[in-house]
């Protein structure tokens, strides 16, 4: 089984500019999560769709993320613009459904660098 | 704010040891689950032990679960190498919500 796949792996940008990043997760799984992950500590959810839905999006600062799911299957994220305190690991998770016993499935991250 | 907090935060031990790591949480929980990071395999779910659960084994982790004092357990045994990783507690507080992660250094 394929397992969550993201792109870029890593990013490195200047302040004020944008960027996007792409997330497909396992086949057949109705439910993807946006995290970010600051050095040193652990994920925070930015952003959970249930299909094409937003189920919660209450940690994404919506001034300047945002993001979409419009055929339910994959995602992007995209900062515009940048800060320096963005630079982070963004980190998509899939899992079946949204129940919270699923277990998420992570992808490898997108290491963000803001300059 | 964080749901879980692990202690300790950094943990250094010798290959074949037991390694233990604590978490705490703050509001009452239905579950709650264990992730390990490393660079090699990104974050992947280890085992999820549910509210009416005191304990849980798979392979060579333990968990356990106090309710009363909102606090679990994650137990490595024969601690190897390939253990070294940061270990996260997570529980749904709404939504799965992570603690800071104990970082686990295992040394041959």
């Amino acid at each position: 089984e394929a397992g969550v796949a993201q792109s870029p792996r890593y990013k490195i940008i200047e302040k004020r500019q944008s960027v996007a990043f792409w997330c497909n997760p396992i086949s057949g799984h109705a439910t993807l999560y946006w995290y970010q992950q600051i050095l040193g500590q652990g994920p925070k959810l930015l952003i959970q769709f249930q299909n094409n839905g937003v189920v919660d999006d209450s940690q994404l600062p919506k001034d300047r993320f945002s993001a979409e799911r419009l055929k339910g299957v994959d995602s992007t994220l995209k900062i515009q613009p940048a800060k320096l305190e963005d630079s982070a690991v963004y980190l998509c998770a899939s899992s079946y459904s949204g129940r919270l016993d699923n277990e998420q499935f992570f992808g490898p991250g997108t290491r963000l660098t803001v300059l | 704010s964080q749901q879980g907090e692990e202690d300790p935060q950094a943990l250094s031990i010798q290959e074949g040891e037991n390694a233990t790591m604590n978490c705490s949480y703050k509001t009452s929980i239905n579950n709650l689950q264990w992730y390990r990071q490393n660079s090699g395999r990104g974050l992947v779910h280890l085992i999820l032990i549910r509210s009416n659960e005191r304990e849980k084994h798979s392979g060579r982790l333990r968990v356990t679960l106090d309710t009363s004092k909102k606090s679990s357990s994650l137990l490595i045994t024969a601690s190897r190498a390939a253990d070294t990783a940061s270990y996260f507690c997570a529980s749904p507080g709404g939504k799965l919500i992570f603690g800071q992660g104990t970082e686990l250094s295992v040394k041959p």
